[in-house]
């Protein structure tokens, strides 16, 4: 079955480490996306890329960072520059056509500890 | 410009009832906006969506109303079951800033039985 695969499902962190969560897709899918969801704030776009090799910050970059060097992974790493960083991480990918939507995957629970 | 609001935070529906979930937004280069829903500890999954070009979209017991003028859409689940309770986001998206989907806050909806 094709999906997005975001992996661990918790992940818990000491202050000042960085961290870096998974996201895998097997939809053949050029844009990914990664999104971060708060209590009342709904989802915040922190970072996407559109082709391989090629990404761009979102509404909320500052203490992250993404790499895109192959079309299925979209690896995340939540540096100690980010201030708050618990929360619930949801990666996305689409294609082209807005039709189709996003598939996102089940997410990664990060707890600063 | 780039926020859609969205409201109510949560919400509470007798099993068999209406349940209605509103959302404006601002900017008018927004042209396809799409619902998801969400279960508790999964990522969220496209459920209905519409262009500005249509007042109104029926897919089963979603319906989403459009009001062009006003810049409010609305998600209405007619005959609400148990098995709906979830979290609702609507969305935005526009091709002149790259079909990136922007997210209300999100309602919890709690259909009671």
């Amino acid at each position: 079955d094709g999906g997005i695969t975001q992996s661990p499902k918790y992940l818990f962190r000491k202050e000042g480490q960085n961290v870096t969560l998974s996201c895998e897709q097997n939809l053949n899918h050029d844009a990914m996306y990664w999104y971060r969801q708060d209590p009342g704030q709904g989802l915040r776009l922190i970072y996407y890329s559109q082709i391989v090799n090629d990404f761009q910050k979102g509404d909320i970059a500052e203490g992250y960072s993404v790499s895109r060097e192959k079309k299925e992974s979209f690896p995340l790493t939540v540096t100690s520059a980010q201030k708050n960083p618990t929360a619930f991480y949801l990666c996305a990918s689409s294609v082209p056509s807005r039709e189709n939507g996003y598939t996102f995957g089940s997410g990664t629970r990060l707890t600063v500890v | 410009q780039q926020q859609v609001k969205q409201s109510p935070q949560s919400l509470i529906v007798q099993k068999g009832g209406i349940s209605i979930i509103n959302c404006a937004y601002e900017n008018t280069a927004f042209d396809y906006f799409p619902w998801y829903q969400q279960f508790p500890g999964k990522g969220p999954a496209l459920l209905i969506a519409i262009r500005p070009d249509v007042s109104e979209k029926k897919e089963g017991r979603f319906t989403i109303s459009f009001n062009k003028s006003a810049k409010q859409f609305s998600l209405h689940i007619m005959d609400s079951q148990p098995g709906d309770s979830a979290t609702y986001f609507c969305a935005a998206s526009s091709m002149e800033y790259g079909n990136k989907l922007v997210f209300g806050a999100g309602t919890i909806l709690r259909v009671k039985s």
